[in-house]
């Protein structure tokens, strides 16, 4: 079975400061892994993947993770937070099951930028 | 262009009500995603369509759930006699085919509210 673990609930940093999110997975396999974020009454997003080629992966709007196999993680970081990024974060991980790409989400980490 | 389009974007229903939530994929998209977010947790997949086939229903809850897409583009999740356990954020997801497959793009949701 596939997995991820969020290890924090909730994060608060100041605006301007780095942002880590973090991400433990749980894979029998070589794993597809994503950071999704949700916006209040607003669709998840797609922030980046990891597919087995890089291991830093670059996203949108700064964020960027690193797979570490090692570790089993996948913490998502920014070097500076930004207001707009208030929001909650999924961190999510792909099962394969035949044509299907079946996603299986943490339970999320939501962000508090404050001034 | 357009993205994944959901609708109603709220619904409050009686217990014991039948309910029908829409979903218009991205033109073109082959698969289609249903999940269901209850509140405060992460998305949890419910089925799964390639073009009118529903491939994979193993995450209904119960068999007053029921997914169709008959002509492989839009997509009715309906519920018979709803339940309060039954309230919860509906996402509606799609992905251009099997090459892309494992990248999903997020309609808004249906939040449902059972009382």
């Amino acid at each position: 079975a596939q997995s991820v673990t969020q290890l924090d609930s909730h994060v608060s940093v100041s605006e301007g400061t780095p942002v880590l999110l973090r991400c433990n997975y749980s894979s029998s396999y070589s794993p597809s892994l994503f950071w999704y974020v949700q916006h209040p009454n607003k669709g998840l997003q797609l922030l980046l993947k990891y597919t087995s080629a890089a291991t830093l992966v670059k996203g949108i709007n700064g964020f960027e993770a690193e797979f570490k196999k090692s570790e089993t993680s996948f913490h998502l970081t920014k070097p500076s937070a930004h207001m707009s990024d208030a929001a909650e974060y999924f961190c999510v991980v792909s099962l394969l099951t035949g044509t299907a790409s079946k996603l299986t989400f943490g339970t999320g980490t939501r962000l508090q930028v404050t001034l | 262009g357009a993205g994944v389009s959901q609708s109603p974007r709220y619904k409050v229903a009686k217990r014991g009500q039948d309910v029908a939530l829409r979903c218009d994929p991205i033109s073109g998209h082959v698969s289609l995603f249903w999940y269901q977010q209850a509140l405060g947790q992460g998305p949890e997949f419910l089925t799964y369509f390639q073009n009118e086939a529903q491939l994979d229903k193993s995450g209904l809850p119960s068999d007053r759930f029921f997914a169709e897409r008959p002509e492989g583009s839009v997509s009715t999740l309906k519920i018979q006699r709803t339940q309060q356990e039954d309230s919860a954020v509906y996402l509606c997801a799609s992905s251009l085919d099997e090459r892309e497959m494992e990248t999903q793009y997020f309609g808004p949701g249906t939040r449902l509210l059972v009382l």
